[in-house]
């Protein structure tokens, strides 16, 4: 496997489920990412962590919730969620998040999230 | 007013023509701009990267920023129907917060 890969790669889930996504890259880097991508509307960062440590949190409601357990996993922990929660979770990384070299942000393929 | 402003299109464009892709932007901070392509059923890829005003070439796009005006661009030239996807522009100032346009989805018809 190269680059960075996102399971699965599609989801439906009841609004009572849990679930989780799972991201791991294969780059040597040290910060990760999770964004959420709705039709016609930005990009939406959601979390970053720097060397396992989560150094932002936008203000993301705690239905989500964020694992980095070492720097080339991440996963997002889904519980609870609403059908205004569908839309494609994106992983991300990074060199590291805090020097100039963040901006070069490699993405996985991304989850197709459907919440019913 | 949102912070970055891209034109969702759709562009449609036939083979051969130059597409100029634009975004404007509102937070001064911002240092590093960027271009990403994403392709249906892809995550975006960094196409080209520029950091405070300038110019940068890299074969047939071209990226331009203009921060006295918040402007910045992406010049696809003899654009081919391989260049159909939605371009994505990125900024961020010196922290980790990365800020995307919605993107514009072109169409380069043969």
């Amino acid at each position: 496997e190269t680059g960075v890969t996102q399971t699965p790669r599609h989801l439906v889930m009841g609004m009572t489920n849990k679930k989780s996504l799972k991201c791991e890259q294969h780059l040597g880097h040290n910060a990760m990412y999770w964004y959420k991508q709705s039709a016609k509307k930005p990009l939406e960062l959601m979390f970053v962590y720097n060397f396992k440590e989560q150094t932002e949190n936008n203000s993301v409601p705690s239905r989500f919730s964020p694992e980095c357990p070492n720097s080339s996993h991440l996963f997002l922990h889904l519980h609870t969620l609403q059908p205004e929660d569908s839309a494609l979770y994106l992983c991300a990384s990074s060199q590291d998040s805090t020097s100039g070299r963040g901006y070069e942000q490699y993405f996985g393929p991304g989850t197709r999230l459907t919440v019913t | 007013q949102k912070e970055v402003e891209q034109d969702p299109g759709p562009l449609s464009v036939p083979e051969g023509a130059i597409v100029s892709l634009n975004c404007t932007y509102s937070n001064s901070a911002f240092q590093y701009f960027m271009w990403y392509r994403q392709y249906s059923r892809k995550g975006p890829e960094l196409l080209m990267y520029t950091y405070s005003s300038g110019n940068k070439e890299d074969g047939r796009f071209t990226a331009q920023v203009d921060k006295s005006s918040k402007y910045i661009s992406l010049f696809i030239r003899d654009s081919q129907p391989s260049d159909s996807a939605t371009y994505l522009c990125a900024m961020r100032g010196n922290n980790n917060d990365m800020r995307f346009g919605a993107g514009t989805r072109l169409t380069v018809k043969p």
